[in-house]
């Protein structure tokens, strides 16, 4: 398998424009996770989903952030407005269900690196 | 609310030298523990995790942890540095209904390997 895959891995814009990233998780994972990664606030969840449905949003920072997961294989996550604030390392993680006694394990993307001007 | 604390944003030490990265998590009940590294401009990777069991947890690259339940700490330790260990290292927890893995996330600590 080749991962999680992200996209873009870096990207440039300006203020007030709109960003999406992509992510590909680990094909047959159940659990999709968003994290954000910052020098001041270091590594933030945003939100994650299970089966494509979103379970908890509630470190999503502000209405300008949403988070789709149209299917098993694809999610996105979208700035609309960017501001400089949001310049950050947003990282896409997936994983499988384990069973009872186990513990689910993140395997995550490379990230992509988001810088707003 | 599940928090995790590591202490010192920096380590440094001399090639050969004993690792030592230190954890202390607060939680209401023993929770699953992580450790992973993140090499620059790469994605985490794990180490080690502990969830059950022998509280002395073996991960790759020669690193190990122990789970101490009286000192609520999951310190991280090898040997002997090497100058690829250079990174950095983060150490979270999760519940034990793991939710899928959702993980709270230390600040991280940087790792220096001096020649």
């Amino acid at each position: 398998d080749a991962g999680v895959i992200q996209s873009p891995r870096h990207e440039v814009t300006e203020m007030g424009q709109e960003v999406t990233l992509r992510c590909k998780p680990i094909s047959g994972h159940d659990y999709l996770f968003w994290y954000r990664q910052t020098m001041m606030r270091g590594l933030e969840l945003l939100i994650y989903f299970n089966n494509n449905v979103p379970i908890d949003d509630s470190g999503m920072p502000e209405d300008r952030f949403s988070a789709k997961m149209p299917n098993a294989s694809f999610s996105t996550l979208k700035i609309q407005p960017s501001e400089p604030r949001d310049s950050a390392v947003y990282f896409c993680a997936s994983s499988l269900q384990s069973g009872a006694r186990g513990a689910n394990v993140l395997t995550f993307g490379a990230g992509s690196r988001l810088t707003v001007l | 609310a599940q928090s995790v604390t590591q202490l010192g944003s920096h380590v440094s030490v001399s090639e050969g030298a004993l690792v030592l990265l230190r954890c202390n998590y607060s939680s209401s009940v023993p929770p699953y523990l992580f450790w992973y590294v993140q090499y620059p401009n790469q994605g985490l990777q794990l180490l080690l995790k502990y969830t059950t069991g022998a509280t002395l947890v073996k991960g790759i690259n020669g690193f190990e942890a122990e789970f101490k339940k009286s000192e609520t700490s999951f310190h991280l330790t090898k040997p002997s540095a090497h100058m690829s260990d250079a990174a950095e290292y983060f150490c979270a927890v999760s519940d034990r209904d793991n939710q899928g893995g959702k993980l709270i996330f230390g600040q991280g600590t940087e790792l220096s390997v001096k020649p």
